[in-house]
């Protein structure tokens, strides 16, 4: 099993709409999770970091972590196609390392 | 103003050939990483520095070594390098040691012929 999965995609979704990205961990004693946005041939870039049960809330970004279910997910509000990248999570599992998983391939179509 | 930046963005070369990446970071933070991006877009860490102090080493061939001489530059050397080794690597690095909300170089495209 692998320790942070993803469903690569792509998902796409039409301007205006909510796209949701889930990933799912292995690790028990995870403690903290990130969302970071990749877009084509460029490096990745945190847009979210949760630590805590519950949801949370930037802008048109709301991650949300279910540690019991060990799912952590991504929200993006209307959407846009600039939000059109790959969106990678990754989970600290106390080893002083991040752990990601493949990604998921968003796809935003005006 | 860039924060963490690496050279070169491009290397090709030849099976066997010996290369180095070199990264440097002028955000002051502690801690530097190298990742590696395979084909399939997996990203992996393979080392962590924490001023100038090895705390990761993941299950990377020993022809790759990682020298950091201050805790603002980590550079990576790979000797006898080999077709699997091509692969977008990254430099990045975080305030402390507890890794995550890392800022990412823009990586360094290495393919070997």
């Amino acid at each position: 099993q692998k320790e942070v999965e993803q469903n690569s995609g792509p998902l796409s979704v039409p301007e205006g709409a909510i796209a949701s990205l889930n990933c799912t961990y292995s690790d028990r004693g995870s403690q903290s999770f990130f969302w970071y946005r990749q877009y084509s041939g460029k490096s990745p870039e945190l847009i979210m970091s949760i630590y805590s049960n519950g949801d949370k809330e930037d802008g048109r970004f709301t991650a949300q972590l279910n540690k019991a279910s060990q799912y952590v997910s991504l929200l993006i509000r209307d959407s846009q196609p600039s939000d059109s990248a790959t969106y990678l999570c990754a989970v600290n599992t106390g080893f002083q390392k991040l752990v990601f998983g493949t990604g998921t391939r968003l796809l935003v179509s005006p | 103003d860039t924060a963490v930046s690496q050279t070169p963005k491009y290397l090709v070369t030849q099976m066997g050939n010996d290369k180095s990446i070199k990264c440097e970071q002028n955000l002051g933070h502690d801690t530097m990483y190298w990742y590696k991006q395979d084909s399939k877009k997996f990203l992996k860490i393979m080392f962590s520095y924490n001023n100038k102090e090895l705390i990761i080493n993941e299950t990377v061939p020993n022809r790759f070594s990682p020298k950091s001489p201050d805790k603002a530059h980590l550079n990576l050397h790979i000797n006898s390098l080999e077709l699997g080794d091509s692969a977008v690597y990254f430099c990045a690095s975080s305030q402390d040691s507890w890794a995550g909300g890392e800022s990412f170089g823009p990586g360094t495209r290495l393919t070997v012929l």
